[in-house]
């Protein structure tokens, strides 16, 4: 079945380095993936989606690129911030079956 | 816009209590999703509803869930009677058409269940 991999947290980092999480996923088809993310306290929020093979979603600073041949959609940011801190949530989609199907969530923290 | 609106935001309750929750998606959207989040995990979806219309419950504990959304607004999910393992976030959703599959959809903040 379609599923979601994403590397396990906690992932702890000082402010202004450099940000990699994992994704990889399995799926029939050409799903549309996505980066959620959960602050504190809140609800999620999507953060970059992209919905064919070689796009890249990008919002505030970070990065993905749709990978097929790696099957992988991992996230990027170049400098990361202490407001940077929440759970990070890889995901897939398809309009044909309407729901998205969610990874495990990352949690980051950010030192000051 | 308004958002995804949901209450209440948190929830204690006993085991084997009944509970509900409510969720007004975002005006003019015809998909409602109810996910459910347990700590550690990503949200599960629980229910789909296209209009007044449920599309997807198979992930639905229909022996004790039950959820509704009669004028295909609001939509209310109840838990009749709550265990431990229900402890979890609720999270409802809402989308202008399934397709926004393809793009993502509106979560609300979640109602916070805690089951003693």
């Amino acid at each position: 079945g379609n599923s979601v991999t994403q590397m396990e947290g906690p992932v702890t980092l000082s402010e202004e380095a450099f940000l990699t999480i994992n994704c990889t996923y399995t799926a029939t088809g050409y799903p549309s993936l996505f980066w959620y993310v959960q602050y504190p306290g809140e609800g999620l929020q999507l953060l970059l989606k992209a919905t064919k093979a070689d796009d890249k979603g990008s919002n505030k600073g970070f990065e993905a690129t749709y990978r097929k041949e790696t099957t992988s959609f991992h996230l990027e940011k170049g400098s990361v911030q202490v407001s940077d801190s929440a759970v990070y949530f890889c995901a897939l989609g398809y309009s044909s079956a309407s729901k998205i199907i969610f990874g495990s969530g990352t949690r980051l923290s950010i030192r000051p | 816009e308004a958002g995804v609106a949901q209450s209440p935001r948190y929830k204690i309750i006993e085991k084997r209590q009944s509970v509900a929750f409510w969720c007004n998606p975002i005006s003019g959207h015809a998909t409602l999703y109810w996910y459910q989040q347990i700590l550690g995990q990503g949200p599960k979806l629980l229910i789909q509803f296209q209009n007044n219309g449920v599309v997807d419950d198979s992930q639905l504990p229909k022996d004790r869930f039950s959820a509704e959304r009669l004028k295909g607004v609001d939509s209310t999910l109840k838990i009749q009677p709550a265990k431990l393992e229900d402890s979890a976030v609720y999270l409802c959703a809402s989308s202008l058409d399934p397709t926004e599959a393809d793009y993502g959809y509106t979560f609300g903040s979640g109602t916070r269940l805690t089951v003693v």
